[in-house]
């Protein structure tokens, strides 16, 4: 099975400031098909996960343009440029490469 | 507006039985794959099973094949999923999502807890 690896696990930021999340890939990423099904969720406290990044770095609709997501093969970013507080909450890389389809173990964003 | 609404969860003994139901709105449920999606207390997310817009194709990982059934009724927006032979492990809450392009859940339920304990 893929592992995603998340970096870091958890992640204290200020209101404005700018993060990172990196997700690493024991495998390529790439498809057959030429697409790489990697993809970014946020879940918020007590709440179900919600799209927000897929195929790398396609905003999903409705989805705020401070994220954006980069990479390639097996090492992938999520940014963050000025966390609001709504941004707090666990995210996940998850891959559609490969089957099982996988998810990472999160990293938790939360306030300084 | 997109609605997915997981019903039948519950507090079940290992080895037994138990089907979660999600009534599925606001969009045409026939065009879309559809999928669950689970997470243990305090744990990340598992994928637990994917079917085709017909029915006629299923996918799970090995932690299910054999135990659950995911099945659905276009004629009433409906997803299901049949769990079987259940394990403490199984203790979850259960996601219904939809799959929208690449591969990517645009839409999740508000999730159903399942309880598998003696």
């Amino acid at each position: 099975d893929v592992v995603l690896t998340q970096t870091p696990p958890t992640l204290s930021a200020t209101i404005g400031q700018s993060v990172s999340i990196s997700c690493r890939s024991s495998q390529s990423l790439l498809d057959s098909d030429g697409d790489t099904y990697l993809n970014w969720l946020l879940q918020r406290p007590g709440q179900s996960p919600q799209l927000l990044i897929y195929s790398v770095s396609n905003l999903e609709s409705g989805v705020p343009n401070r994220f954006s997501g980069s990479g390639s093969e097996t090492d992938f970013t999520l940014k963050i440029s000025g966390v609001e507080a709504e941004d707090l909450g666990v995210y996940y890389c998850m891959q559609a490469t490969h089957a099982p389809w996988t998810f990472g173990g999160g990293t938790k964003l939360e306030l300084k | 507006e997109v609605q997915l609404v997981e019903s039948g969860g519950g507090l079940v003994q290992p080895g037994r039985s138990l089907k979660l139901s999600c009534a599925a709105s606001g969009f045409t449920f026939s065009n879309y794959y559809m999928a669950w999606v689970r997470q243990a207390p305090k744990k990340g997310l598992e994928w637990v099973a994917t079917i085709s817009t017909s029915g006629s194709r299923t996918y799970y990982p090995d932690s299910v094949k054999g135990r659950f059934t995911i099945s659905r009724d276009n004629a009433k927006s409906s997803l299901y999923l049949q769990m079987n032979s259940l394990k403490s492990e199984d203790t979850a809450t259960y996601y219904c999502a939809r799959l929208g392009g690449y591969r990517a859940f645009d839409y999740w339920g508000q999730g159903v807890m399942v309880t598998v304990s003696s």
